[in-house]
C-alpha cells in the first residue's frame, strides 16, 4: 500500500529540547515536504527536498532543519523548539512526471511546546 | 510567486442543499490546481486536480470543480451535501515539479440535518 508514514503521531515537548519527527514514504518519490498546519493560516511549507542531499526553504522555515540522506525518509528537527512551533505537522511525497502530478500527505504530527 | 485565497471560511448547509466552495488563485505562470479534504482529527485527502485538459474535473465522494483561467478560480461544488461531509476543505495551486504547494486558509464545511 503506498504510504506516507509519521512518527510520532503526537509530542509534547519543553522549550529547548531538540526532537525529530521522522517521514518515511514507500512510492520512491523524489519529491518530499513538510508543512505546518495553523488555525486561520492553512498549510505553509517549511522545507521541500527534490532529491538525496537537494533541499530548500519553504515560506516557514525559521527554527527547522532537514535532511535527505536517504530518497525514502525525509527528518524534520528542531534543534530547539519554541512555544511558537506548536502545530500540526504534515509530511508530503510527490511525483511529479510531466503533467501527471500527484501528492501525498502523512497522517500528521500533533506537537505541543510548552 | 503563487497564492490562494478562500474567500469563505465557514460554510453551514442543510443536508441535500448544493454547495460551493470558492477558491481564487493568483500566479503568473501556469498553474496545477487542487483541491484537499481533511476530516477531523485525520490527514488530508486528496479531493481532484486539475492538470490540464477539459476544465470540468471530476473527483471521489460526487465533488467537482471547475477552472476558469479569466477568472482565476477553481470553485468546488456538489449537487447534494450529506452530513458524512463535514469537514475542512482546502484549495492549493502549484507551478509543477511536485515541490510546492501553496494552501489556501481552509474552508469549514458544516452539514446540518
Amino acid at each position: 500500500e503506498a504510504q506516507v508514514t509519521q512518527n510520532p503521531r503526537y509530542l509534547i515537548t519543553v522549550t529547548g529540547k531538540k526532537l525529530t519527527v521522522t517521514c518515511s514514504q514507500n512510492m520512491n518519490h523524489e519529491y518530499m515536504s513538510w508543512y505546518r498546519q495553523d488555525p486561520g493560516l492553512g498549510l505553509r511549507q517549511i522545507y521541500y527536498s527534490m532529491n538525496v542531499e537537494v533541499t530548500d526553504k519553504g515560506d516557514v522555515p525559521e527554527g527547522y532543519k532537514v535532511s535527505r540522506k536517504e530518497k525514502r525518509n525525509f527528518p524534520l528537527i528542531l534543534e530547539s523548539p519554541s512555544p511558537n512551533q506548536t502545530s500540526l505537522y504534515f509530511c508530503a511525497s510527490s511525483f511529479s512526471l510531466g503533467r501527471k502530478e500527484t501528492q501525498y500527505f502523512g497522517p500528521g504530527t500533533r506537537l505541543l511546546v510548552l | 510567486a503563487q497564492s490562494v485565497t478562500q474567500l469563505d471560511s465557514q460554510v453551514p448547509v442543510f443536508e441535500e442543499a448544493p454547495v460551493e466552495l470558492r477558491c481564487n488563485y493568483s500566479s503568473s505562470v501556469s498553474v496545477y490546481l487542487f483541491w484537499y479534504v481533511q476530516y477531523p482529527n485525520q490527514g488530508l485527502q486528496l479531493l481532484l486536480k486539475y492538470l490540464s485538459g477539459s476544465t470540468l474535473v471530476k473527483g471521489i465522494n460526487g465533488f467537482e470543480a471547475e477552472f476558469n483561467k479569466s477568472q482565476t478560480s477553481f470553485h468546488l461544488r456538489k449537487p447534494s451535501v450529506h452530513i458524512s461531509d463535514t469537514a475542512e476543505y482546502f484549495c492549493a495551486v502549484s507551478t509543477g515539479g511536485g515541490n510546492k504547494l501553496t494552501f489556501g486558509t481552509g474552508t469549514q464545511l458544516k452539514v446540518e440535518l
